[in-house]
């Protein structure tokens, strides 16, 4: 069966602008939720979405917002990017709250 | 507070050696789960492992064993007669019952050389 996919791959964004990714999790899957990876501050969660409902938040600013629809995709928005938000933004998507997460490939986001 | 330690950051052997990865978690929950995955080049988590915080009992899949250890919070990560296509960057993982998020180690880098 198909994985997560996430889209796009890369992204290449000036400072100040919005940025907004999206993920499809693995069919029949309820939970997503999104990390973030940096060299720096390593593999931090951002968010995690449950039946379009926001069950838990990380330690981001609130330039940092997501959503889930119906069918289970979910969307990760960020707005007036930093040069610090460059990173790899992974999706994750599980069948429940307490089951292991299988990733998408990621986004790798550019902020000049 | 919770954490998970992954203190070599990276470890090269040559093909066929046996490697085994440490991991030192720390948390108040008595209900918890740990995983392991790898990041292989391409940026993809992929999942190997999950066990409950339960189920202290070691588990082999073909050349991957991981061996739990309450006692000393640990949950260690043997690959034995490692093969080049084991390189990657290897994540030791926490999450609890009280918030499911993960909560990763910064991860071990590990380079198998032919």
């Amino acid at each position: 069966k198909a994985g997560v996919t996430q889209t796009p791959r890369y992204l290449i964004k000036t400072r100040g602008q919005q940025v907004t990714l999206s993920c499809s999790p693995i069919s029949g899957h309820r939970s997503v939720s999104w990390y973030q990876q940096t060299p720096g501050q390593g593999l931090q969660f951002l968010f995690e979405y449950f039946s379009e409902t926001q069950r838990n938040k990380g330690n981001f600013p609130g330039r940092f917002s997501g959503r889930q629809f119906s069918n289970s995709r979910s969307e990760m928005n960020v707005s007036t990017l930093e040069l610090g938000d460059s990173a790899l933004y992974l999706c994750a998507s599980k069948i429940n709250l307490n089951t292991e997460a299988f990733f998408g490939q990621g986004t790798r986001l550019t902020v000049v | 507070a919770q954490k998970v330690t992954q203190a070599q950051t990276e470890i090269s052997v040559v093909e066929k050696e046996d490697v085994t990865l440490d991991c030192v978690y720390e948390t108040r929950d008595t209900t918890y789960y740990l995983f392991w995955y790898k990041q292989p080049p391409s940026g993809e988590l992929v999942f190997l492992i999950r066990r409950n915080s339960f189920d202290e009992q070691n588990e082999i899949s073909g050349r991957y064993s991981w061996n739990f250890q309450k006692s000393t919070s640990s949950f260690n990560f043997t690959i034995t007669a490692s093969q080049v296509v084991d390189s990657a960057v290897y994540f030791c993982a926490l999450n609890m019952d009280s918030s499911y998020k993960l909560i990763f180690g910064s991860g071990t880098r590990l380079l198998v050389r032919p």
